[in-house]
């Protein structure tokens, strides 16, 4: 089956750095992205990885090993507003299948 | 700045009820989804359409139904609305090509069905 593993909650300081780590067994990749959801809202995308290694944008980066079925989103000089559900999901699949298979999101408090 | 609207951002419904739910996209993106989310589920793809017209099931496509007449707007229908649709639901859009999994999320519809 197709499966994502992400830990169900974290916590941490303000100013401090986190990291949220997601595994994944797909029958194919095409692509890992994460996104933040704030509670009773939406979610947001944040970061896309369709390579190896590490993609940064500004506070926030995200890792891929694809050969590990890993990824992480790292979480730099944490803020309050960063208080939020990040989910982790998987394009297992190229062409026109939009399928998306998401892990259940870390809750991540952040406390001051 | 609002690029996915869903009409209504609470519903309450009786059993047996049909419902609409209507999302409208201002972006011009080819593909629309709906969703529902439900604490200890997480997201579940409910339809999924890439076109005008055209149409592909999710994940638990039983009890619902959709409509892609016009390419900014996705109709989520519910022929019968039962209790174990009580949810958040969230429609999404995405263009064709690379970006087509970075999707733009609607504010959400929370039904209830008593």
């Amino acid at each position: 089956g197709q499966n994502i593993d992400q830990p169900t909650e974290m916590t941490a300081t303000e100013g401090a750095i986190v990291q949220i780590n997601c595994t994944y067994q797909t029958s194919g990749f095409n692509g890992l992205f994460w996104y933040q959801q704030h509670a009773g809202e939406a979610p947001t995308f944040l970061s896309y990885n369709v390579l190896d290694g590490l993609e940064e944008k500004g506070r926030f980066s995200s890792f891929l090993s694809r050969s590990k079925g890993y990824s992480y989103l790292l979480l730099k000089e944490l803020q309050m507003k960063d208080s939020a559900s990040y989910l982790c999901a998987v394009s297992p699949n190229a062409g026109n299948n939009r399928k998306l298979i998401w892990g259940l999101g870390t809750s991540l408090g952040v406390n001051p | 700045d609002v690029k996915v609207t869903q009409s209504s951002r609470y519903l309450v419904k009786r059993t047996g009820e049909k419902v609409f739910l209507e999302c409208v996209q201002d972006m011009d993106h080819e593909n629309m989804f709906w969703y529902r989310q439900d604490p200890g589920l997480g997201l579940r793809l409910i339809y999924f359409s890439y076109d005008v017209k055209m149409k592909e099931k999710g994940d638990i496509p039983e009890g619902y139904s959709v409509s892609r007449e016009k390419k900014e707007r996705f109709s989520l229908i519910l022929e019968s609305a039962s209790t174990n649709q009580t949810s958040m639901y969230l429609c999404a859009s995405s263009p064709q090509g690379t970006g087509a999994n970075v999707l733009t999320f609607g504010a959400g519809s929370r039904l209830t069905v008593l």
